[in-house]
């Protein structure tokens, strides 16, 4: 069946402009997880979505970072007047809420470089 | 708190080399321990994973034993191959529905 998918898969973008990603999950997976990978490090715990319920939004670095998701759909996260500290991989992940183990599933992440 | 702690790499070996990389855990309750292996260019994906004690995880010759006494999980493959040369993330869910990922370590294995 289809993985989790996640548009662009790379995006070059000037500085101060608005960007927006976007991550298809797995159908039936009510939770959806963004992350941010900058270069050679780990990951960094975004959002999380489970639901209809209200997101966990206590890792978003500021308020220019936004997420948004209808049902248990697509996802979008939106980046405001970016900065090159932006420049990162941006990696969304799926899971199943009967999994009680909490498996992911990632998409292939987009890459953003800001100018 | 919750964390995961990995050896720092590069692990740099020959084909047919014995891998080991460590993990050990900090989490409250009864975690699920996870590997995962994200190839250049890549996402990460799913290598392994065991959900309690003394459970073993394994797939494509790599293994992985949960250890509550040691909270450790330690990836071992017997005998590596150049496309094993990867990223691998050691992670939990435990006490928290969002997931903790040690910082990962690089492998790279030479012919």
């Amino acid at each position: 069946g289809a993985g989790v998918s996640q548009s662009p898969s790379n995006k070059v973008t000037e500085k101060g402009k608005d960007v927006e990603l976007r991550c298809d999950p797995i159908s039936g997976h009510t939770a959806l997880y963004w992350y941010r990978q900058r270069l050679g490090q780990g990951l960094e715990f975004l959002i999380y979505f489970q639901g209809n319920s209200a997101p966990d939004k206590s890792g978003l670095p500021s308020d220019r970072f936004s997420a948004e998701r209808t049902g248990e759909s697509v996802s979008t996260l939106t980046i405001q007047r970016t900065q090159q500290e932006d420049s990162a991989v941006y990696l969304c992940a799926s899971s199943l809420a009967s999994d009680i183990a909490g498996t992911q599933y990632f998409g292939p992440g987009t890459r953003l470089l800001v100018l | 708190g919750n964390s995961v702690t990995q050896m720092e790499g590069p692990v740099t070996l020959s084909e047919e080399a014995f891998l080991t990389i460590n993990c050990t855990y900090t989490a409250t309750g009864y975690p699920s321990l996870f590997w995962y292996v994200q190839y250049p260019g890549e996402g990460l994906q799913l290598l392994l994973k065991a959900t309690k004690a003394d459970d073993k995880g394994s797939n494509k010759g790599f293994e992985a034993t949960y250890r509550k006494e040691t909270t450790s999980f330690h990836l071992e493959k017997g005998s590596v191959q150049v496309s094993d040369s990867a990223v691998y993330f050691c992670a939990h869910t435990g006490g928290s529905y969002i997931p903790t990922f040690g910082r990962g370590t690089s492998l790279i294995v030479h012919p």
